[in-house]
């Protein structure tokens, strides 16, 4: 019953190349998107994260494209570097609770690997 | 220096033996949660508590169990009901549940059943 989609699984990108990683969920009450990154035998650390009321947030090399209508948010990474090398996660969470809907609601991983 | 410590990285648990592992936050949060990492599965949730003393199951919580005595400590005990306990454990923090804020990670634990 995952309520985020994730895709592509592994994403291989030339370094100073856009990475593009996209997600989708069912539950129209989300109403908090971030995105994860996490490095081998860590923890996951917060990248950014966009809410539903903008279309569009940007900070340095990273974009979210939110589109509310078609249920799905896109994280874009500018100017691929090999240190950006790792796996991200798109989650979804909702103040109105219900089925785990209070806690992040994770995608399956995308792991990234930016070339040289 | 604020944030999340689980203890241990490492352990070892024999079949149809019961174990513990920490997890405790000095960033003052409310909420406390934990995830079970499986290479391809991403991260799924175990059971989360918002409040000291109440705790709410998550997505897979059969064979876990949790307490919330203290706001800085929730300790999820793997049970000998768990079929398959092998993973990478991960223990976050959030100011309150469903607060649109952060969620703050540990560094995780490896369980593998020897």
């Amino acid at each position: 019953q995952q309520q985020v989609k994730q895709s592509p699984q592994s994403l291989i990108v030339q370094k100073g190349g856009i990475s593009i990683i996209n997600c989708a969920y069912e539950n129209t009450a989300f109403d908090y998107f971030p995105w994860y990154q996490q490095f081998p035998g860590k923890g996951p650390a917060l990248l950014i994260a966009i809410r539903p009321d903008v279309s569009e947030k940007k900070e340095g090399r990273f974009t979210i494209s939110f589109n509310k209508s078609a249920k799905q948010f896109s994280l874009h990474i500018m100017d691929s570097q090999p240190g950006d090398s790792a796996t991200y996660f798109c989650a979804a969470s909702s103040t109105l609770g219900g089925n785990s809907g209070y806690a992040l609601n994770f995608g399956k991983g995308t792991s990234l690997l930016v070339t040289p | 220096d604020g944030g999340i410590t689980q203890s241990p990285k490492y352990l070892f648990r024999k079949e149809g033996q019961n174990v513990t592992l920490s997890c405790e936050q000095n960033l003052n949060h409310d909420a406390m949660y934990w995830y079970r990492q499986d290479p391809g599965q991403g991260l799924r949730l175990i059971y989360y508590s918002q409040i000291v003393n109440d705790f709410q199951k998550g997505d897979i919580a059969e064979g876990y169990s949790v307490s919330r005595e203290k706001k800085e400590s929730f300790p999820l005990t793997v049970t000998s009901a768990q079929k398959n306990p092998t993973a990478f454990y991960l223990c976050a923090s959030s100011i309150a549940a469903g607060s649109k804020t952060e969620a703050f990670f540990g560094q995780g634990t490896r369980l593998t059943v020897v």
